[in-house]
């Protein structure tokens, strides 16, 4: 079946240390992005792809940063996570702009 | 951006019964989506909805667009139906043109 998977599902580290969340598809959409959804609170966008082409939220911090070396693939890279970055991270994708969107099954981070 | 709010905030139901979930949203919409977010949370697409009625089992859903409402109907609900429901909504221009969430619906359903 054609879905959007995430690895890992639950990821632990360490105030400060370096972390990536990984997001493929076998859809073969246009469209990746990544989203931010803490405790009780509604998934909120940081930025996406589409192809290559990188869209930033205005108000995504600086430590967070994605790249997407091929269609099926999309990371999120967190320089240094502090502890307000524990969140559960989804990746979606979708074939258009303003098309449906497919969630992953989502990472969910513990910073220590 | 656009507004999305969501009614009610919470609901308890005893399984069997039917409920209406409701998505307001501020301007035009190209996407409104609903969505199901389980226990995991994984969000589960439930239905993609800018315009008219769709079903699916025991579960529908309208969106009037002119009028900017989308509205989520469950029937005979079971207690796999407890959860958040989420209504997301995308404009067609500028800062409206992200997927914007709604705060969510928390839906228990008591056997």
């Amino acid at each position: 079946d054609a879905m959007v998977i995430q690895n890992p599902r639950y990821q632990v580290t360490q105030f400060g240390k370096p972390v990536t969340l990984s997001c493929s598809q076998t859809l073969n959409h246009n469209v990746m992005y990544w989203y931010q959804q803490k405790s009780s609170q509604a998934p909120k966008l940081l930025f996406h792809y589409y192809d290559k082409d990188f869209n930033n939220e205005a108000d995504t911090p600086d430590n967070f940063q994605s790249r997407r070396p091929n269609t099926s693939f999309c990371f999120l890279d967190i320089r240094s996570p502090g502890l307000g970055d524990a969140a559960m991270y989804l990746c979606a994708t979708s074939s258009r702009t303003g098309g449906p969107q497919y969630f992953g099954p989502g990472t969910r981070l513990t910073v220590l | 951006g656009i507004q999305v709010e969501q009614s009610p905030p919470d609901l308890i139901l005893q399984e069997g019964a039917n409920s209406t979930l409701r998505c307001n949203f501020s301007d035009s919409v190209n996407n409104l989506q609903w969505f199901h977010q389980n226990p995991w949370g994984q969000l589960i697409n439930l239905f993609y909805i800018p315009s008219g009625t769709k079903q699916n089992g025991r579960l529908s859903a309208t969106t009037v667009a002119t009028e900017r409402y989308s509205l989520l109907y469950i029937s005979s609900s079971q207690t796999t139906d407890s959860g958040v429901y989420f209504c997301a909504a995308r404009g067609n221009t500028g800062a409206n043109s992200k997927l914007t969430f709604g705060k969510g619906i928390t839906l228990s359903v008591r056997p």
